[in-house]
């Protein structure tokens, strides 16, 4: 069964640091994505980030990073030089290719202090 | 502009009542989905449907029911058998057909049953 572990309930960083937010999976589909997904405290969700399973480089997006280590199946972002606006509920998610469900993990506070 | 809307923002009903939850979309995605939201918690998956007149059990589908009559309607019905009403519900949609299609989510509706 598809299973996604985020293990860090709530993190505090300095702002301008950089910060990661640790994601695991299982699957044993071989063909799968994982995204990231922040949530501030207004609900919305918003898409940061997406790697695929056969992406042979980590995923980009301007200050966001994937660090997708696919043996340890791990897929960890990073984000660089966090700013105050990065405070909010991040969530790993990952879907595979056999049924288009797409399961989440309970998401990580990330609290950027000033 | 394309995108989700969900109606209405803030729901309140008695316990016992029956409730519909609506989710919209026009961007001509195959696939919508319904999570609940609890207060610091994950999203955990309701229902999902690839397809018109189709639909799937997630995680904790035991007290709601959806219909998939049209490809840009999903409801999202919550029965008096649901035991903890109360939460956030999201509904989201996306390309099928690849892992690598993030979803879209609508701005969610806050459900409290007292």
């Amino acid at each position: 069964a598809q299973k996604i572990t985020q293990t860090q309930p709530g993190m505090f960083v300095q702002e301008k640091e950089a910060v990661t937010l640790d994601c695991t999976y299982d699957t044993s589909d071989p063909s799968y994505g994982l995204f990231w997904y922040k949530q501030p405290s207004s609900g919305e969700m918003i898409f940061l980030i997406y790697q695929g399973s056969y992406d042979q480089q980590n995923a980009t997006e301007g200050r966001y990073s994937l660090n997708f280590q696919k043996a340890r199946k791990s897929a960890n972002l990073v984000i660089s030089a966090s700013q105050l606006g990065d405070s909010a509920m991040y969530f790993c998610a990952m879907r595979d290719f056999r049924d288009d469900k797409i399961i989440f993990g309970k998401g990580t506070r990330l609290h950027i202090l000033p | 502009d394309g995108g989700i809307t969900q109606s209405p923002k803030y729901l309140f009903r008695k316990e016992g009542q029956n409730v519909t939850l609506s989710c919209e979309q026009n961007l001509n995605h195959d696939a919508m989905y319904w999570y609940r939201q609890d207060p610091g918690q994950g999203l955990r998956l309701i229902y999902y449907s690839q397809i018109v007149n189709d639909f799937q059990k997630g995680d904790i589908a035991e007290g709601y029911s959806v219909s998939r009559e049209k490809k840009e309607s999903f409801p999202l019905t919550v029965t008096s058998a649901q035991k903890n009403p109360t939460a956030f519900y999201l509904c989201a949609s996306s390309i099928v057909g690849s892992p690598q299609y993030e979803q879209y989510f609508g701005p969610g509706t806050r459900l409290t049953v007292t």
